[in-house]
């Protein structure tokens, strides 16, 4: 079983549509979480910090649920430059970032 | 806006030759890695690196050595490169407490023929 796991879609929305990714994990020592976007052939990009309060930062919901052992992102209002690849990431002691494969998204005009 | 730049966006080399690839950040960040992504198998760890001239190995550094001289530099260097080493090449720094987030350069996609 892999550490971090992600649906890779692809998830094909419409514009203005919310749209949810989940991801799991496994080791119950990671203690930090993030969601990075990558565009094709492009670098990561940090999107968020997943605390364990939740946060949310304009039409980007993160939420981290322990117990469950999953993280989510939730996206309003969807718009064409939200087409990505969504990476889930879980951090292991300082630095051991685990990856997930990412869930491509595309939105629809 | 932390800053991490590679030395080149695009690298073709021969089969056999010595390689190296840069990756320079300007935000004084203690930790430095090497990554590749290749297509299905995402993001593997080749490299790490702590401190000036401390570095550990991550899950695949069979091939690669690295070089870690200032705090704000980072090496990769494949000594022999071979056809398997074709592969999109990521640098990345962070910090530690209390975000430990990191970041990534733009990377380099190195072709072995």
């Amino acid at each position: 079983r892999k550490e971090v796991e992600q649906d890779p879609g692809p998830f094909n929305v419409p514009e203005g549509a919310t749209v949810a990714f989940n991801c799991t994990y496994s080791n119950s020592a990671s203690q930090s979480f993030f969601w990075y976007r990558q565009d094709c052939r492009k670098e990561p990009k940090l999107l968020m910090s997943v605390y364990s309060s939740g946060n949310e930062d304009g039409r980007f919901t993160a939420q981290l649920n322990r117990a469950s052992q999953y993280i989510s992102l939730l996206i309003r209002d969807s718009k064409l430059s939200d087409s990505a690849t969504y990476l889930c990431v879980g951090l292991s002691g300082t630095y051991k970032y685990i990856f997930g494969t990412g869930t491509r998204l595309k939105v629809l005009a | 806006d932390v800053k991490v730049t590679q030395s080149s966006r695009y690298l073709v080399k021969r089969t056999g030759e010595k390689v190296f690839l840069e990756c320079v950040q300007d935000m004084d960040h203690e930790n430095m890695f090497w990554y590749r992504q290749d297509p299905g198998l995402g993001l593997r760890l080749i490299y790490f690196s702590y401190d000036v001239k401390m570095k550990e190995k991550g899950d695949i550094p069979e091939g690669y050595s690295v070089s870690r001289e200032k705090k704000e530099r980072f090496s990769l260097i494949l000594e022999s490169a071979s056809t398997n080493q074709t592969s999109m090449y990521l640098c990345a720094s962070s910090n530690d407490r209390p975000s430990y987030e990191q970041y990534f350069g733009p990377g380099t996609r190195l072709t072995v023929t």
